[in-house]
């Protein structure tokens, strides 16, 4: 199955700095790659996805990029706010599967005043 | 907007008790799946079902069993609670295939004794 490891486990920015987290997953086959933050006491909500055909993707503050061949994503959070403080998860399409997601084991996101 | 609850937000059972979790859309959703939270393991899928009566098993479906008789509801069953299944259940649900979002309930932190 797929094994998704995402890190670091923790990290702490600056307000108005840059954030990066980024994810490895092993099956070559994977084609879509969602990211999903879940603030303190609320559920997990998507707010990014890839898909294998593109290597990068921008939605106002947040981009994601695709390496196929290393086999890693990374989520992009620039000018960084308070309101982005949450953990995110990354997560994988495993091979055999076309429903389900394996999600990484996230990352505790705090953004500093 | 699409829904998803779930019956309780939190719950407190004594071991070796038949417990029930219950997970509502009302999306008309194929999809649902049933993860377990725990901290620095991220989202682990316990089980899925993409039709009613169809169930299929996650990654860490020991000690859980699920039903889906209506379209709308899907079913968490903990047959003989035990203090290691003391965690925060999330429900999910999605439509069609080929990697496409999931929807999360509140979740439902359940404490066993």
């Amino acid at each position: 199955g797929e094994n998704v490891e995402q890190h670091p486990s923790t990290l702490s920015v600056q307000e108005g700095d840059s954030a990066v987290i980024k994810c490895t997953y092993s099956d070559s086959a994977s084609n879509y790659f969602p990211w999903y933050k879940q603030e303190l006491g609320k559920r997990p909500q998507l707010i990014i996805d890839i898909r294998s055909n593109v290597g990068e993707k921008k939605d106002q503050r947040i981009a994601v990029t695709l390496n196929k061949t290393a086999k890693h994503f990374s989520l992009h959070i620039t000018e960084t706010q308070p309101e982005d403080s949450a953990v995110y998860f990354c997560a994988a399409i495993p091979s055999g599967s076309a429903r389900q997601l394996t999600f990484g084991s996230g990352t505790q996101l705090t953004v500093l005043p | 907007d699409v829904k998803v609850t779930q019956s309780s937000r939190y719950l407190v059972k004594r071991t070796g008790e038949k417990v029930f979790l219950e997970c509502v859309q009302d999306m008309d959703h194929e999809n649902m799946f049933w993860y377990r939270q725990d901290p620095g393991l991220g989202l682990r899928l316990i089980y899925f079902s993409y039709d009613v009566k169809m169930k299929e098993k996650g990654d860490i479906p020991e000690g859980y069993s699920v039903s889906r008789e209506k379209k709308e509801r899907f079913s968490l069953i903990l047959e003989s609670a035990s203090t290691n299944q003391t965690s925060m259940y999330l429900c999910a649900s999605s439509v069609g295939l080929a990697g496409t979002e999931q929807f999360f309930g509140p979740g439902t932190r359940l404490t066993v004794l």
